[in-house]
């Protein structure tokens, strides 16, 4: 069946440093994505999301790339900060009008 | 805050107690969600609530027991559980524009339940 996954469970970056989490889907008709940010002892938080006729969104140091070829989503945070440390979830509709399917997650920790 | 407010934060429970988790939006949603997280699992998706009529139940035992009395709460009654249903139980919201797309996707800090 259509998954969400995960490239990478975990990542390590220096503070300071740019951020690259990978999302890989297997629904090429997927219309919609989010990324969500969990922090420790909370709920996850949208960050930022974009429609399948869109390649790239940008927000506040964030950024999500949608390549549509390879099914592939990524999310970039620059100049990666401690406040980012937490577990980042690719979501994303599978069929228009059905519920979101979650990634496992990738947990972003930043050293100082 | 998020607008979304679960309580309790946390909860221990029996497996012969009966208790109940409480869910309040703020945000004049018209859908409601329980989600499931687990260790090491993605979130799962129990319940989905449109216009407070169930529209989804993702083949969750029978112990566990939602209700929607109205848009702007959601409860999920609990009975007998079981040790490995303890777990990080997430609400969430949205705003369903009638022809599938959900906008303001939103989550509350989640009730950490420990069943004994």
């Amino acid at each position: 069946g259509e998954s969400v996954g995960l490239h990478l469970p975990t990542l390590s970056v220096q503070e300071g440093d740019n951020s690259i989490i990978n999302c890989a889907y297997s629904n090429s008709a997927s219309d919609y994505f989010i990324w969500y940010k969990q922090e420790s002892g909370k709920g996850p938080q949208f960050i930022i999301d974009i429609r399948s006729n869109m390649d790239k969104r940008q927000g506040q140091r964030v950024t999500v790339l949608l390549n549509k070829t390879v099914k592939h989503l990524s999310l970039q945070i620059a100049a990666t900060q401690p406040g980012d440390s937490a577990v980042y979830f690719c979501a994303e509709i599978p069929f228009y009008g059905q519920n979101f399917v979650f990634g496992p997650g990738t947990r972003l920790s930043v050293l100082p | 805050e998020t607008g979304v407010t679960q309580t309790p934060r946390h909860l221990v429970m029996g497996m012969t107690n009966k208790k109940s988790l409480k869910c309040e939006q703020h945000l004049g949603h018209n859908a409601m969600y329980w989600y499931k997280q687990s260790a090491k699992k993605p979130l799962e998706l129990m319940f989905v609530y449109n216009f407070k009529e169930q529209t989804e139940n993702n083949s969750v035992p029978s112990r566990f027991s939602p209700e929607c009395p109205n848009s702007s709460h959601l409860f999920l009654h609990l009975h007998t559980l079981q040790p490995e249903d303890s777990a990080l139980y997430l609400c969430a919201s949205s705003q369903d524009g009638g022809q599938g797309d959900r906008y303001g996707y939103t989550f509350g800090s989640g009730t950490r339940l420990t069943v004994v």
